[in-house]
């Protein structure tokens, strides 16, 4: 079975500073990976997406992700936080063609400080 | 072009009762999913449902129900209310096809109190 693993429920960082959230996969075929992010009372919204090609997969608000097959992962990475940054990110694997039934990362809680 | 409109936003139900959720996708969506979100257990997918077809099933108990319109609107059902099922729940369309990753847009929720 797929699943999803985010290292560390909560990170924090300032204003400026690398932003680095890490996920982990499983998977027994080639996945569909992808990033969320939700701010309070909100749903989720798509950070980017890998399906198939480019290793390094370029997304909204400045944020990337880089497909790691050799070591199951696919960490976003963003060079400087913002305070509008702060929010909780998912990482989520589909196990079908269709890129649906989601199965989500516990997620990680980014906290920015000025 | 209009998101994915979930209704009501809030609900708060006793225990025993039922309760229906609805949620119009995207125009042009064939696909509608439903998802659990608790602090406990995270996000959780519970069903999908193309082109009025159940397609896509995660584990939850018999209590958790849905269906698709011909318009592709969907709703989600819980029969028999539990406390436990207090909880966010995300729905989400995509155009559905089986072409690799189509992204799945995401409702504001409807957020479900059980008392």
């Amino acid at each position: 079975a797929q699943s999803v693993t985010q290292l560390g429920s909560h990170v924090s960082v300032s204003e400026g500073a690398l932003v680095l959230l890490r996920c982990n996969y499983s998977s027994s075929v080639p996945p569909y990976l992808f990033w969320y992010v939700q701010y309070p009372n909100q749903g989720l919204q798509l950070l980017l997406k890998y399906t198939t090609g480019a290793t390094l997969v370029k997304g909204i608000n400045g944020f990337e992700a880089e497909f790691k097959k050799s070591e199951t992962s696919f960490h976003l990475t963003k060079p400087s936080a913002h305070m509008s940054d702060a929010a909780e990110y998912f990482c989520a694997v589909s196990p079908n063609q269709a890129g649906t039934a989601l199965i989500f990362g516990k997620g990680t809680t980014l906290s920015v400080s000025s | 072009k209009a998101g994915v409109t979930q209704t009501p936003r809030y609900l708060i139900k006793t225990r025993g009762q039922q309760v229906t959720l609805s949620c119009s996708p995207i125009s042009g969506h064939r696909s509608v999913s439903w998802y659990q979100q608790t602090p406990g257990q995270g996000l959780q997918f519970l069903f999908e449902y193309f082109s009025e077809t159940q397609r896509n099933k995660g584990n939850f108990p018999g209590r958790f129900s849905g269906r698709q319109f011909s318009n592709s609107r969907s709703e989600m059902n819980v029969s028999t209310l539990e406390l436990g099922d207090s909880a966010l729940y995300l729905c989400a369309s995509s155009r559905g096809g089986e072409d690799g990753g189509n992204i799945q847009y995401f409702g504001a929720g409807t957020r479900l109190s059980v008392l």
